[in-house]
C-alpha cells in the first residue's frame, strides 16, 4: 500500500533553536499534504494544508512564522517549528493525497518533538 | 459548517467482547467516509473506506456500517482483543476532498 514517511521520527531540541520535519510519498505524488498536531489523549488538531508549488494554508490559531511548512515536490513536504519553545512540545503528523486517487488519504508514523 | 461527531468519547470493554462506535456526520456534499486506528505514538491506519452507494463493508473483526440518508456510520468490533486498544477516528472527505475530523473514540480493552 501506500506509504508517506516522516523524519525524524522523534526529536530533542533545546528552547530557541528551530527544527525541520520531513514528509515524504514514498511511492506516489502527492498534490495535497496536511500536517497535524496531537497532544497526549486528544485527537489530531490540523495545522495547514499544503499543496505542491503554493503557499500553504493555516488554520485559524496556528502562527504561519512559527510553523513553516513547504511543499516544493510533489513527494516532499517539511513543517520547520522555528524558534522552539517547550510548549510546542506535541507529536506531529501529516498525511498525504494521491494525486491518482484524491480520495485517498494515508498518514506518516509521526515525529515526536520534545523541547527543553 | 462540516462537522464529525463521534461517540462515545472513551469506552473500556473486556477482552472477547463486542463494541460498537458511532460517527455522525454533516459534511456535504459527501465524498467518502474512513475509519482509522491510531496505536499511541504512530500514525493512523486506515481500517475501511465507504462510498455513498456502500452500506457494510468488513475487514476482518472490524465491520464499518454506513447510512448515507441519515449521516451515520459505526464500526464494529467483534471478539475484541488487548491489541484493539487504541484511538479510532472518523474521518470524512467532502466535494473538495478537505478532511473533517471527528475526535475520536479512545478504546481500551481489559484482559
Amino acid at each position: 500500500g501506500a506509504v508517506v514517511s516522516q523524519h525524524p521520527s522523534w526529536v530533542i531540541c533545546k528552547s530557541g533553536t528551530s527544527v525541520k520535519i520531513e514528509c515524504r510519498s514514498l511511492d506516489f505524488q502527492a498534490t495535497t499534504m496536511f500536517w497535524y498536531r496531537q497532544f497526549p489523549k486528544q485527537s489530531l488538531m490540523l495545522m495547514a494544508t499544503s499543496n505542491e508549488g503554493s503557499k500553504a494554508t493555516y488554520e485559524q490559531g496556528v502562527e504561519k512564522d512559527k510553523f513553516l511548512i513547504n511543499h516544493a515536490s510533489l513527494t516532499l513536504s517539511t513543517l520547520t517549528v522555528t524558534s522552539a519553545h517547550p510548549e510546542d512540545s506535541s507529536f506531529y503528523i501529516c498525511s498525504a493525497t494521491p494525486r491518482a486517487a484524491r480520495g485517498e488519504l494515508f498518514f506518516g508514523e509521526g515525529s515526536r518533538l520534545t523541547v527543553l | 459548517k462540516n462537522q464529525v461527531e463521534q461517540s462515545p468519547q472513551s469506552l473500556i470493554i473486556l477482552e472477547g467482547k463486542n463494541c460498537t462506535l458511532q460517527c455522525n456526520y454533516t459534511v456535504s456534499p459527501f465524498s467518502n467516509l474512513r475509519w482509522y486506528k491510531q496505536d499511541t505514538g504512530r500514525g493512523p491506519v486506515s481500517l475501511t473506506i465507504m462510498t455513498f452507494s456502500e452500506n457494510t463493508k468488513s475487514n476482518g473483526r472490524y465491520t464499518a456500517t454506513l447510512d448515507a440518508d441519515t449521516k451515520q456510520s459505526s464500526l464494529h468490533i467483534t471478539a475484541s482483543q488487548l491489541s484493539d486498544s487504541a484511538s479510532y477516528m472518523c474521518v470524512v472527505r467532502g466535494g473538495s476532498y478537505i478532511p473533517t475530523f471527528g475526535r475520536g473514540t479512545s478504546l481500551i480493552v481489559h484482559p
